[in-house]
């Protein structure tokens, strides 16, 4: 069945620091794939999203690039904020729209 | 708008015993959904609903119970809690179930089944 896995952390960084966590899939077809945020007390929300491949998601600074030759979608910032502490969560929607698979989370630690 | 509320923030439970997680949403969303969290594992789909009066299963329905009886609410039952289902629990909500990716989510019920 479809997939997603993604480092679990915790990843801890410094201030403008240079993120990436790693996401990879397993899914037949055309997947969509998403980046959602949990900060600390809150729910989930979508922080960007790629529906076909080569398409590059961007939102609040990050951006994720649909890779279909290595089935990935690494999230990026080039400056991280202490602000930017939370949890990401891969995810990919499957062809047909009824299957919606979730990573196990990364947990981000942003350090003054 | 309140979005996705979810009571208890936190529960602990005996083995055996029954609980009921609640959800509500007032956003007028035709689909809700509830998840699970476990370490090292994703969001796995519990139960959802694609409007009042109808609910289907997810991937790990084991365990628990739903229904739907007006727009706002979905509530998910315990019967006979079992550490098993110790876990965090999420409520989410969207407009329709092929809005799933601008679902919102509820701030979790962190659950401890002793």
């Amino acid at each position: 069945g479809d997939s997603v896995t993604q480092m679990e952390g915790p990843v801890t960084l410094s201030e403008e620091a240079f993120l990436t966590i790693n996401c990879t899939y397993t899914a037949t077809g055309y997947p969509s794939l998403f980046w959602y945020v949990q900060y600390p007390g809150e729910g989930l929300q979508l922080l960007l999203k790629a529906t076909k491949a080569d398409d590059k998601g961007s939102n609040k600074g990050f951006e994720a690039t649909y890779r279909k030759e290595t089935t990935s979608f690494h999230l990026e910032k080039g400056s991280v904020q202490v602000s930017d502490s939370a949890v990401y969560f891969c995810a990919l929607r499957d062809n047909y729209g009824q299957n919606f698979v979730f990573g196990p989370g990364t947990r981000l630690s942003v350090l003054p | 708008n309140a979005g996705v509320t979810q009571t208890p923030k936190f529960q602990v439970l005996k083995t055996g015993q029954s609980m009921t997680l609640q959800c509500a949403q007032d956003m007028n969303h035709e689909y809700m959904s509830w998840y699970r969290q476990d370490p090292g594992m994703g969001l796995r789909l519990i139960h959802y609903s694609v409007g009042a009066g109808i609910t289907d299963q997810g991937e790990v329905p084991n365990g628990y119970n739903v229904s739907r009886s007006t727009t706002e609410d979905f509530p998910l039952r315990l019967l006979s809690a079992a550490p098993s289902q110790t876990s965090v629990y999420f409520c989410a909500s969207s407009y329709s179930n092929l809005a799933r990716e601008t679902q919102y989510f509820g701030p979790g019920t962190r659950l401890l089944v002793l």
